[in-house]
């Protein structure tokens, strides 16, 4: 299963409200994570099972879709969230990842 | 405090092995499945594999990428996952994450993440 991210790159500012899409080249019914990725910091899980918000993570952070679509929002965008965000699909092996979404300052 | 700590990492030549370790603490190791996912520099993250827990068979499952040269193994005795890397190549240099997975639940999601450990495959 290959997943897509648009846009690659998203230059935005603080507060704004920003949206990531993944699309998976077959139905995946709701297994899709997202996470953020920092330089030289591991990993951090934001959402499971492609809308539930995991433990801890701010609720300005949001997702929604299934099937072959889904989305990640940011409502207000904060100082610490510039950063990488990729999305997984967890549905069947591989656990492929998509190629990444840089959030970087405008 | 659960946590993942990845050791082994270093340089090594093309064509031999090296074996990464992820010790884990604050949970009960044996009820999770375990996984492997690296980023080599300036690229995007990329699945390694999988090892289930002993209640699910202790299954693995590999990426393409890495199948009949990676190894993962666990010794829930010791909480410890490992990642055995034969016949390495230039292309396998990568940051290695250890991380966590349910392998109870209907959804699967991995959480937390160890600190990467550097493999460098050069001459």
């Amino acid at each position: 299963i290959q997943l897509t991210q648009s846009p690659s790159l998203l230059s935005a500012s603080v507060g704004d409200r920003v949206t990531i899409t993944c699309r998976a080249s077959q139905g995946i019914s709701s297994y899709l994570a997202w996470y953020q990725k920092k330089p030289g910091k591991a990993p951090k899980l934001l959402i499971y099972a492609a809308s539930t918000l995991q433990s801890g993570v701010p609720s300005r952070f949001s997702g929604s879709g299934s099937g072959t679509e889904f989305t990640l929002t940011i409502s207000s965008l904060q100082p610490e969230d510039f950063a990488t965000y990729y999305c997984q699909q967890l549905n069947s092996y591989p656990f492929t990842f998509g190629p990444g979404t840089k959030v970087d300052i405008k | 405090e659960v946590q993942l700590v990845e050791s082994g990492g270093g340089l090594v030549q093309p064509g031999r092995s090296l074996r990464l370790s992820c010790t884990a603490s604050g949970f009960t190791f044996g009820d999770y499945a375990m996984s492997w996912v690296r980023q080599a520099p300036g690229k995007g993250l990329e699945w390694v594999g999988f090892i289930r827990s002993k209640a699910y068979g202790g299954t693995t499952e590999y990426a393409a990428s890495v199948k009949g040269r990676f190894t993962i193994s666990r010794d829930d005795s010791k909480s410890i996952a490992s990642l055995q890397m034969n016949s390495l190549k230039t292309e396998d240099t990568a940051v290695y994450y250890c991380t966590r997975a349910p392998d109870y639940a209907d959804y699967v999601w991995f959480d937390p993440w160890g600190q990467g450990t550097l493999v460098t495959v050069s001459s």
